[in-house]
């Protein structure tokens, strides 16, 4: 596709459940961030793959939290046994190269009640 | 201490004004920054990228990087009510991570 394009856009779950969101990066993009954004917060990084290689983990917040991109293109993050706290809007974004922009998906809204 | 930080406003311009947006950084190895704009429920989209110290124009907007001071600013000329929402600076730190401020909000009051 054109953009990034994220799934679901909306997902309630109760505390507890697990989900998966995914992301379909641009095609041809090398590098996927995710990202965690609280309501009138900037986004928070997560983590960072190079094709399937994810080289940086340092913002998962806890052990509950997983991603994996397997082939180098779809990724999906995981969170299990959900809290309330875990409730944000979870954004990706694509990179083509170096020292370029990011571009971002439309976000997944995620409530844990 | 956050590695990009902004003020979050609210900061408020009359339409036609010059709007001043500033952020400040800790990385002295970022390379690159970034502005990107933010409306209610939306994802960030893609205003600017600067990498070089000194101005860089583009339409009514104009970033500003000062490496020496870590500093980045972005300026919005002849300000319209559609330009009112949140501004993110972020950085892209030495080991590829993109840092984002918490995003100044803009009101353009017609």
């Amino acid at each position: 596709g054109a953009g990034v394009s994220q799934s679901p856009r909306y997902k309630v779950a109760k505390r507890g459940q697990d989900v998966a969101l995914r992301c379909d990066p641009i095609s041809g993009h090398v590098s996927l961030f995710w990202y965690q954004q609280a309501l009138g917060q900037g986004p928070e990084f997560l983590t960072y793959f190079q094709n399937e290689a994810q080289l940086d983990k340092s913002g998962l917040p806890s052990d509950r939290f997983f991603a994996e991109r397997p082939e180098g293109s779809v990724s999906t993050l995981k969170i299990q046994r959900t809290q309330q706290e875990d409730s944000a809007v979870y954004l990706c974004a694509s990179v083509q190269g170096s020292n370029q922009p990011q571009h971002f998906g439309d976000g997944t809204r995620l409530s844990i009640l | 201490q956050k590695e990009v930080e902004q003020n979050s406003g609210p900061l408020s311009v009359p339409e036609g004004a010059i709007a001043s947006l500033n952020c400040t950084y800790s990385d002295r190895g970022s390379q690159s920054f970034f502005w990107y704009r933010q409306y209610s429920g939306k994802s960030p989209e893609l205003i600017m990228f600067i990498y070089s110290n000194g101005d860089k124009e583009d339409g009514r907007f104009t970033a500003q990087l000062n490496k020496a001071s870590q500093y980045v600013s972005l300026l919005i000329r002849d300000s319209q009510p559609s330009d009112s929402a949140t501004y993110l600076c972020a950085g892209q730190g030495t080991g590829n991570q993109f840092y984002f401020g918490t995003g100044t909000s803009l009101t353009v009051i017609p």
